[in-house]
């Protein structure tokens, strides 16, 4: 069962880059890597998905290990409304009963200060 | 294209009575998941819908919690007798039809979320 495990909180400053990492020992061969972010109030919204090496698109890269146990969510030159909390979720391996396996988490509190 | 859309935004309700949580999907996407979120906490899974079929409700709560998603029109997540500990915010995604086994690998697209508060 992936279990994901993320800090709980992390501190930035405009314009730095920011890598927020999730374990995920025990992913499953054929599982995918998913971020979303959630502002206050909202909807988480998705930001990237891989399933090995690299993903870059225009708000984010993910970098993802051979062994695949974690991921690096970077977001590059972050800006105040970057702060929010990030979630990583890991695909679950089969479709009877696996719903709790889109449990997402506490996620990561980022707060970007200016 | 619209995105997935909730409402209520906000519902009150006292112990109880009885709340219900519409959402309806993106145009195109067939798959419904519920998910209830507390102050500081992640999300957790609830139910997992198909039109005119549940596909995972292992998420809920075996009594007073029903969803649905019918053939036409929005999903249903009905609470029956409220109590305090249903305060919560309830989030509806939805993703287009699967092209895998594995759930957890669609995108999934939010809604804005319903506040439910029991007094």
């Amino acid at each position: 069962l992936a279990k994901t495990t993320q800090p709980i909180s992390m501190d930035s400053y405009e314009g730095q880059e920011v890598n927020i990492t999730c374990s995920h020992n025990n992913i499953a061969t054929n599982d995918y890597i998913t971020w979303y972010q959630q502002f206050p109030s909202q909807g988480p919204r998705f930001i990237i998905q891989g399933y090995k090496t690299k993903v870059t698109n225009e708000v984010a890269s993910l970098f993802i290990p051979a062994d695949r146990k974690s991921s690096t969510l970077s977001l590059p030159r972050v800006s105040l409304s970057d702060t929010a909390v990030y979630y990583c979720l890991v695909g679950a391996p089969a479709l009877k009963n696996a719903g709790n396996m889109l449990t997402f988490g506490g996620g990561t509190r980022l707060m970007v200060k200016p | 294209n619209a995105g997935v859309m909730q409402n209520p935004r906000h519902l009150v309700r006292r112990r109880g009575q009885e709340a219900r949580l519409r959402c309806s999907p993106m145009k195109g996407h067939s798959h419904v998941y519920w998910y209830r979120q507390l102050p500081e906490e992640g999300l957790k899974f609830m139910v997992y819908l198909q039109k005119e079929n549940i596909i995972d409700e292992s998420g809920m709560p075996k009594e007073r919690f029903s969803a649905e998603f019918p053939k036409e029109g929005p999903s249903i997540l009905r609470i029956q007798q409220v109590v305090r500990g249903d305060s919560a915010a309830y989030f509806c995604a939805s993703s287009p039809p699967r092209t895998s086994g594995r759930i957890g690998q669609e995108t999934q697209y939010f809604g804005p979320g319903t506040r439910l508060l029991v007094l």
